[in-house]
């Protein structure tokens, strides 16, 4: 059974700098989609940043970008220049691709504080 | 655009009770997603329907079941309520069934079982 595992559960960042949360996870399926979600604090969960497992390249949208190290079975996420808004809980997530529809398996989570 | 809305926003049952929410889709989305998220922990996945069926099921027992209507809103009904069913349980949409498209979420119903 596929397993995500969000090691951190709480990181905190000084505003304007950089961090980087981590996960790993576990599969035997060479194909397959990784997530990181935020739930801000009004609970409604938005997807941040998504990679597919063939591809090489990792990922990036705006400040948001990922370390995808597919032999590891790790997927990070760096926030670059951290703005008070990213404070929230950011959960990384496992998807099959031949799956019977979304079954997504959820990490734990990281809870994120930005100090100003 | 009208995003996934939920119903109600919290909830309080008692032991072997039963309950239904409720999720309206976003609009042309014709997928909806049930996960249940235990205080401190991630979403677990309950179900999927497409098209009013029944397209995937995660380890959840019958007494968790569900319906999609026509306009893809959809229920998730759950019987014979136990403690541990207290919980956020978020509804999601999406278009299609390929895994990679993004699933926009609600802002869940609240349920405390007593």
């Amino acid at each position: 059974a596929q397993t995500v595992t969000q090691s951190q559960p709480e990181m905190s960042v000084q505003e304007a700098e950089t961090v980087t949360l981590s996960c790993t996870y576990d599969t035997s399926e060479s194909d397959y989609y990784l997530f990181w979600y935020k739930q801000p604090p009004s609970r409604q969960m938005i997807l941040v940043i998504r990679q597919e497992a063939y591809k090489q390249q990792n990922a990036t949208e705006n400040r948001f970008s990922v370390n995808f190290q597919k032999a590891a079975k790790s997927f990070s996420l760096k926030i670059s220049d951290s703005q008070l808004g990213d404070a929230a809980m950011y959960f990384c997530a496992y998807r099959r691709t031949n799956t019977g529809g979304f079954k997504t398996i959820f990490g734990a989570g990281t809870r994120l504080f930005v100090k100003a | 655009e009208t995003g996934v809305t939920q119903s109600p926003t919290h909830l309080i049952k008692t032991r072997g009770q039963q309950v239904t929410l409720r999720c309206s889709s976003q609009s042309g989305h014709n997928t909806v997603s049930w996960y249940q998220q235990a205080l401190g922990q991630g979403p677990q996945f309950i179900f999927q329907y497409y098209r009013e069926e029944e397209n995937g099921r995660g380890n959840f027992p019958p007494r968790f079941s569900g319906l999609q209507f026509p306009n893809y809103s959809s229920e998730l009904n759950v019987n014979a309520l136990e403690l541990d069913d207290s919980a956020l349980y978020l509804c999601a949409s999406n278009v299609g069934t390929s895994g990679y498209n993004e699933q926009f979420f609600g802002p869940g119903t609240r349920l405390t079982v007593l």
